[in-house]
């Protein structure tokens, strides 16, 4: 049974740098073709893809939020962590981890549709 | 502003059809990329619904399916009820953005 659970500060301020961990169960990261990825959602509005890490280490970024974004993985801890740097308002928004599984891989890169996601977790951004 | 392209909101009685376009471009459907389709119910993480265009993960009622054409995809609900309220997405790559994954903008559905 795959479960993801999002942890971090509910409340940042401008400027700040935004640490969350994903912490999951059910799968292991250092299984090839396994990934985790982070999305998030404002209020009211749609979801974003952030990030991807996968098994070998392999970093996929939105390229929107390249600049801002690091992800990182502890295998021995199921864990994977997500820093978004220089936040603003405009980053308030509930940001989820899911358990991505390939589709189909060509080319040398993977399609990837989310099958198993966390609860979320909701962080504002004010001063 | 997504580059897939969803109906802010779509409505339809109980025991109705509705359905949901996704509607993409040459870049990322149309390219081929396969769509996923997610049910988002009120204050809860979304759900897969559809992945691969028309398949069903376990467990999802055979009154969802999807389909692809073209450009856009859909996403149909049969005998609806009034427990599909919700919010549903698609999903699919795009390769002008590298072949990043995107999300298409989210249709609220309203059972009357």
């Amino acid at each position: 049974q795959i479960t993801l659970k999002e942890s971090g500060p509910t409340l940042v301020k401008p400027t700040q740098t935004l640490t969350l961990t994903c912490t999951f169960s059910g799968f292991s990261l250092s299984t090839s073709g396994v990934g985790v990825g982070w999305i998030r959602q404002p209020p009211g509005k749609a979801l974003e893809w952030l990030a991807l890490i996968y098994w070998n280490d392999d970093k996929r970024y939105s390229p929107s939020l390249k600049s801002r974004l690091t992800i990182t993985k502890d295998t021995s801890k199921n864990q994977v962590v997500l820093t978004m740097t220089n936040m603003d308002p405009v980053d308030t928004a509930t940001y989820y981890c899911a358990h991505p599984t390939p589709l189909y891989c060509s080319g040398g890169s993977c399609y990837y549709f989310f099958d198993y996601w966390g609860q979320g977790t909701l962080v504002t951004v004010s001063s | 502003q997504s580059v897939l392209t969803q109906p802010p909101s779509v409505s339809g009685a109980p025991g109705q059809r509705v359905t949901i376009s996704c509607t993409g471009s040459s870049s990322n459907i149309g390219a081929g990329y396969d769509v996923h389709w997610y049910q988002q119910l009120p204050g809860t993480a979304p759900k897969l619904l559809i992945y691969g265009n028309s398949n069903r993960p376990s467990g999802v009622p055979d009154r969802f399916s999807g389909s692809k054409s073209g450009t856009s995809a859909s996403l149909a609900i049969t005998g609806l009820q009034a427990e599909d309220e919700a919010d549903y997405y698609c999903q699919s790559y795009d390769s002008s953005l590298s072949g990043w994954g995107v999300f298409g903008g989210g249709t609220k559905l309203t059972v009357l």
